[in-house]
């Protein structure tokens, strides 16, 4: 099925250890985002990527690193995790270029992530 | 600024009645706005969007919104509940553009419940 497709689905790390968040789009989308959903606050902007090769910081990006492979996938790394990254992510897609879509966005079904 | 408020962190329903899901907003720009639902372990689909076209926007599932300007507010409605709705449903608000005072708010979500 067409989408946004993100793995791991669920992840316990130990402070201090580091992982990738892989996501993935066959949308043909140009825009890419990672969010984090935390009780209570909605979903926040980590980073976001207008296109290959480029990426922005959005309104959360301390203690995380992004990496725009290609047109297709979008990857968010935490080097040294930390408790105050327990939340859950998602990786979202938008045929726009613009940092905030007008066009709506494509969500993935998100990464449960929980450091200890 | 921008802000986006829902007014309900839940709401309870029996199936078969009304739906109304209030979200006021405040913003410097025209804004974009936007309902989101998300089902439990689910990533977020866009129900719809108004866009400075038809202030009555016609959604998927027999949602409608209603943007008022001089109330500030995007109501979320639905004629008459169904078991299937029962999800988390945000509101969002938007300025579109390039630069990094571009921003999206998603409010911090009202979940409805529906009643046999």
């Amino acid at each position: 099925n067409a989408g946004v497709t993100q793995t791991p689905k669920f992840q316990v790390l130990k402070t201090g250890q580091s992982m990738t968040l892989q996501c993935a789009q066959d949308m043909n989308h140009n825009s890419m985002y990672w969010y984090r959903q935390d009780p209570g606050m909605g979903l926040r902007l980590i980073y976001y990527s207008a296109s290959e090769g480029t990426t922005d910081k959005g309104e959360v990006p301390n203690g995380y690193n992004v990496s725009r492979l290609n047109k297709r996938e979008f990857s968010l790394r935490l080097e040294s995790a930390a408790p105050s990254q327990t939340s859950v992510y998602f990786c979202a897609s938008s045929e726009t270029w613009d940092r905030v879509s007008n066009y709506g966005y494509t969500f993935g079904s998100g990464t449960r992530l929980t450091v200890v | 600024a921008q802000s986006v408020t829902q007014l309900d962190s839940h709401v309870s329903v029996s199936e078969g009645t009304p739906v109304l899901l209030r979200c006021n907003y405040s913003s410097s720009y025209s804004p974009s706005l936007f309902w989101y639902v998300q089902h439990p372990n689910k990533g977020l689909q866009l129900l719809l969007k108004y866009t400075s076209a038809a202030t009555l926007v016609k959604g998927i599932n027999g949602f409608e919104a209603e943007f008022k300007k001089s109330e500030t507010s995007f109501h979320l409605t639905k004629p008459s509940a169904h078991m299937s709705d029962a999800a988390e449903y945000f509101c969002v608000v938007s300025s579109r553009g390039y630069s990094s005072a571009s921003k999206i708010i998603f409010g911090s979500g009202t979940r409805l419940s529906i009643r046999p």
